[in-house]
């Protein structure tokens, strides 16, 4: 079952921040992020293991709460090269598989 | 370090026709899967590898097949594309997937008519 994101969609201002919540019905063993930009791979921005070990980039900061099988990601600041489509992956930590969510839409303008 | 390769970009295939997606990765991962993303979707796991001689499936795997001879390549074959396998579809490799990043590759887009 895949987690659910939230919100599908966001537009913001150079410079402004925002948060994308990742929603899962399953305990979790880790949460990872990944952002693709159109026409292009997705590219990892961080991980996120049950017990507070975190792997990722500097810039970008996420949390999980591991209780409510959520997680969210905070983007700071906004960059126009922060536009793209992110989207989190889940793993139950019981299989060797990644279930992604439906992806939030990220536009960041002048 | 090429990365993760993938081969052909592009393909048309008619209904009926079998063909083989390449995916090869020079980072010496035991972790490797395959993905198909349609628009709304999301990233939906087709076939997944812990390993050489091992695989299992994901989420979607009816009309595909794998195998992993070796740790480097990790190829995935269309028995008989239908329309609906129109999508585009992305190999990734990790050292594992439980807390470790994946790699994707380039992605190749395939339309069967």
């Amino acid at each position: 079952q895949q987690p659910v994101q939230s919100p599908q969609a966001v537009i913001l201002r150079e410079g402004e921040d925002a948060v994308i919540n990742c929603s899962s019905s399953k305990a979790l063993y880790s949460v990872h992020w990944y952002r693709q930009k159109h026409g292009e791979a997705p590219v990892f921005l961080m991980i996120l293991l049950k017990g507070g070990e975190q792997k990722g980039h500097e810039k970008i900061s996420a949390s999980f709460n591991e209780k409510k099988q959520q997680s969210s990601l905070y983007l700071t600041a906004s960059q126009l090269s922060y536009s793209g489509t992110y989207f989190c992956g889940t793993n139950t930590g019981t299989a060797s598989k990644l279930t992604f969510g439906t992806g939030t839409r990220l536009q960041v303008t002048l | 370090n090429a990365g993760v390769t993938q081969t052909p970009k592009f393909q048309v295939l008619k209904t009926g026709q079998s063909m083989t997606l390449q995916c090869a990765q020079d980072m010496n991962h035991e972790y490797m899967s395959w993905y198909r993303q349609d628009p709304g979707m999301g990233l939906r796991l087709i076939h997944y590898s812990v390993g050489a001689g091992i695989t299992d499936q994901g989420e979607v795997p009816n009309g595909y097949n794998v195998s992993r001879s070796t740790t480097e390549d990790f190829p995935l074959r269309l028995l008989s594309a239908a329309p609906s396998q129109t999508s585009v579809y992305f190999c990734a490799s990790s050292y594992s997937i439980q807390g470790w990043e994946q790699y994707f590759g380039p992605g190749t887009r395939l339309t069967v008519t």
